[in-house]
């Protein structure tokens, strides 16, 4: 079975560091593309970014280039989005999904990172 | 980056009715386009790939149509498990894969 299995909720203050994680099983990590998407509270899903764990190859969306850092670490089947330092607007729940390769959909999904930013 | 602009944002139907939502692109992308169901506090799952292909386990009463920049999915007689929002994404333009902005289907 095919299963995305992200981290638990995390709740920082802002400036911190932050990295959470998505594990895969069930399938070959390392030949399956892996995104992020965010969505803040009660608006619609933004696409992050994506990487290819086979060779780390990544891509990021032009909205969050250089606002996150995605990677990932095939040898634990495990994909990461990390901040460096936190805002209160990085409140949101965080999404992981897999595809298996350009133009192909993202058919499977983790259950979600919710990240509360706040003094 | 490609917007994708979703209507309407708020959709009112009786179970049982035809709902159609529609979805745009600014530019082609071509039939690279998903829709993805959310439900309140739960995990979008994909409904439809290639603009008009289901998702395993997907009922048939889910349709999808279009290429190029205009799209509509189409859920034949709604049920009660079908109120949700309702998101499509185009894949054909890396990496910005952009979503719509949502068309919420609520009972009316």
């Amino acid at each position: 079975e095919v299963q995305l299995v992200q981290s638990g909720a995390e709740v920082k203050k802002p400036g911190e560091s932050l990295k959470i994680s998505c594990q895969g099983s069930g399938y070959s990590f390392t030949s399956y593309w892996i995104g992020w998407a965010r969505q803040m509270p009660g608006k619609g899903l933004e696409w992050m970014g994506i990487i290819y764990p086979g060779d780390s190859d990544t891509k990021y969306s032009p909205s969050f280039q250089g606002q996150v850092t995605i990677s990932a670490d095939k040898s634990i089947s495990t994909a990461y989005l990390q901040w460096s330092g936190l805002k209160a607007s990085d409140t949101a729940m965080y999404y992981c999904a897999r595809s298996s390769g350009r133009y192909r959909p993202f058919d499977y999904w983790g259950q979600g990172t919710l990240v509360t930013v706040s003094s | 980056e490609i917007v994708m602009t979703q209507s309407p944002a708020t959709l009112s139907v009786s179970p049982g009715e035809r709902a159609t939502l529609s979805c745009r692109a600014s530019q082609s992308v071509s039939s690279n386009l998903a829709w993805y169901q959310q439900k309140p506090g739960q995990v979008p799952r994909l409904l439809i790939y290639g603009a008009s292909t289901r998702a395993t386990g997907i009922p048939a009463r889910f349709s999808g149509s279009g290429s190029g920049t205009e799209f509509t999915l189409t859920i034949s007689s709604l049920q009660s498990e079908d109120f949700a929002v309702y998101y499509c994404q185009q894949y054909n333009h890396w990496p910005g894969l952009t979503f719509g902005g949502g068309t919420k289907v609520e009972i009316k």
